[in-house]
């Protein structure tokens, strides 16, 4: 299977802990998305990558947040201190660059508790 | 602020019959549109799409219909089968932004 994967699928954490998350986008395509889902709410937008470059953080993205891609291929994000409020399932999507459009394909995410 | 929104939670329908979920969005500037399909415990499934020069895409039991001045879409699925039953997100974005607005989801049930 050649889909987008996560990893870790859960994270239970303790509250002002640390946490990594991976995702590993679709090996051709070179866009790479960061969304957040809670209960009952659509996927919000967090931020996304063209190749290695990060080139939109939305302002939910606070500085306890961070994404990297290093070489333009698997991308991590990583919450510092993590509080309650941060639990919720974080998703990837990956794409690749067309001239009208951008169908992003999902990764299964990572659900993330914060106690 | 909700940019897209899906004012039905819930669609219950009986198996065989036509399911339509509806989309309103308010960003006049939004010129792709997408529709996908989560189930539990999973992470949405691309479904169909259309551009905004477009008002009607179709692939096989889903239909997508996009009315612009009315800043509506809706999805049909015909038949309704008992695996369609998941939970539905609108979701569109600008040109050159490729960043997506969702919906909140409709959940759909298929009575058998």
């Amino acid at each position: 299977d050649t889909g987008v994967s996560q990893d870790p699928r859960h994270k239970i954490t303790k509250r002002g802990q640390n946490v990594t998350f991976r995702c590993d986008p679709i090996s051709e395509h070179n866009r790479l998305y960061w969304y957040r889902q809670t209960l009952g709410q659509g996927p919000e937008f967090l931020t996304y990558f063209q190749n290695e470059a990060q080139l939109e953080k939305s302002r939910l993205l606070s500085d306890r947040f961070s994404a990297e891609r290093p070489k333009g291929s698997f991308s991590t994000l990583e919450i510092q201190r993590t509080e309650q409020g941060d639990s919720a399932m974080y998703l990837c999507a990956s794409s690749s660059t067309s001239w009208d459009t951008d169908t992003q394909y999902f990764g299964p995410g990572t659900r993330l508790t914060v106690l | 602020d909700q940019q897209v929104k899906q004012n039905s939670p819930s669609l219950s329908v009986q198996e065989g019959r036509i399911s339509i979920l509806n989309c309103d969005y308010t960003n006049s500037m939004f010129d792709y549109f997408l529709w996908y399909k989560k189930y539990p415990a999973e992470g949405p499934t691309f479904l169909i799409s259309i551009s905004s020069i477009k008002d009607k895409n179709e692939d096989g039991r889903f239909t997508v219909f996009l009315n612009k001045s009315a800043k509506h879409l809706s999805l049909h699925i015909v038949p309704s089968q008992p695996g369609d039953s998941a939970v539905y997100f609108c979701a569109a974005h600008r040109s050159n932004d490729y960043k997506l607005s969702f919906g909140a989801g409709t959940t759909v049930t298929v009575r058998a």
